[in-house]
């Protein structure tokens, strides 16, 4: 149990575009579900941490105009790149906690999205 | 000073080896600590987690923590090539609300 799946896997794009990434919790219902940004050999970067039916709280520097994230219902969050640009060219990956909530603060992770922007 | 640090190599060592990966912490308040595994191009696993200061041990991987120094490591013993990968430490914050990352160990072991 506890699978993450995101779609696309891959996009390419031009510049200007909008993209959008889905994450979906296939066997368990999300409180909350985590987007972060990887680049190249670093780490992971907090975008914003999403829960069902509020607005998603936005880290320091990331622009929520830029990255709209919607989290219509339990099992299923969204991240909007609007209007990307070749700096948004990036790994993104999306994580989901539990209902019932582990003391650990235990993230499933998605497999990531490849977003290139032309 | 960053609430995680760890050193992000990369670690290359032969198959067979005994690896060590660590992290240190700034905060004496955390308790729970983890370790994730991403392969490349992949999203990050949990692999082990512990509470509090100790030892906890899953096959060939030990996951210790030391809070009098605020010292984190995961232990393998006899590394494969299929452990390559990188690893990357983790600490619940802000109530458990978010997680904290270190910066990801890359890892090679070569056959």
């Amino acid at each position: 149990g506890a699978v993450v799946s995101q779609h696309p896997s891959r996009v390419i794009c031009k510049s200007g575009t909008s993209v959008k990434i889905e994450c979906r919790s296939l066997d368990f219902q999300a409180t909350t579900m985590f987007w972060y940004r990887q680049f190249p050999k670093k780490s992971l970067m907090l975008m914003a941490t999403s829960n069902e039916g509020s607005k998603a709280t936005y880290e320091q520097g990331v622009e929520k105009d830029k990255f709209l994230i919607n989290h219509a219902s339990l099992t299923l969050s969204t991240l909007t790149v609007t209007s990307a640009h070749p700096e948004d060219s990036s790994f993104y990956i999306c994580s989901a906690k539990r209902m019932d909530r582990s003391p650990y603060n235990e993230q499933f992770f998605g497999p990531g999205t490849r977003l290139t922007v032309l | 000073q960053k609430e995680v640090e760890q050193d992000p190599g990369p670690l290359s060592v032969p198959e067979g080896a005994i690896v060590s990966l660590n992290c240190t912490y700034s905060n004496s308040a955390f308790q729970y600590f983890m370790w994730y595994r991403q392969y490349s191009r992949k999203g990050p696993e949990l692999l082990m987690y512990t509470y509090s200061s100790g030892n906890k041990e899953d096959g060939r991987f030990t996951a210790q923590v030391d809070k009098s120094s605020k010292y984190i490591s995961l232990f393998i013993r006899d590394s494969q090539p299929s452990d390559s990968a990188t690893y990357l430490c983790a600490i619940p914050s802000g109530g458990g609300f978010k997680t904290i990352f270190g910066a990801g160990t890359r890892l090679f072991v070569k056959a």
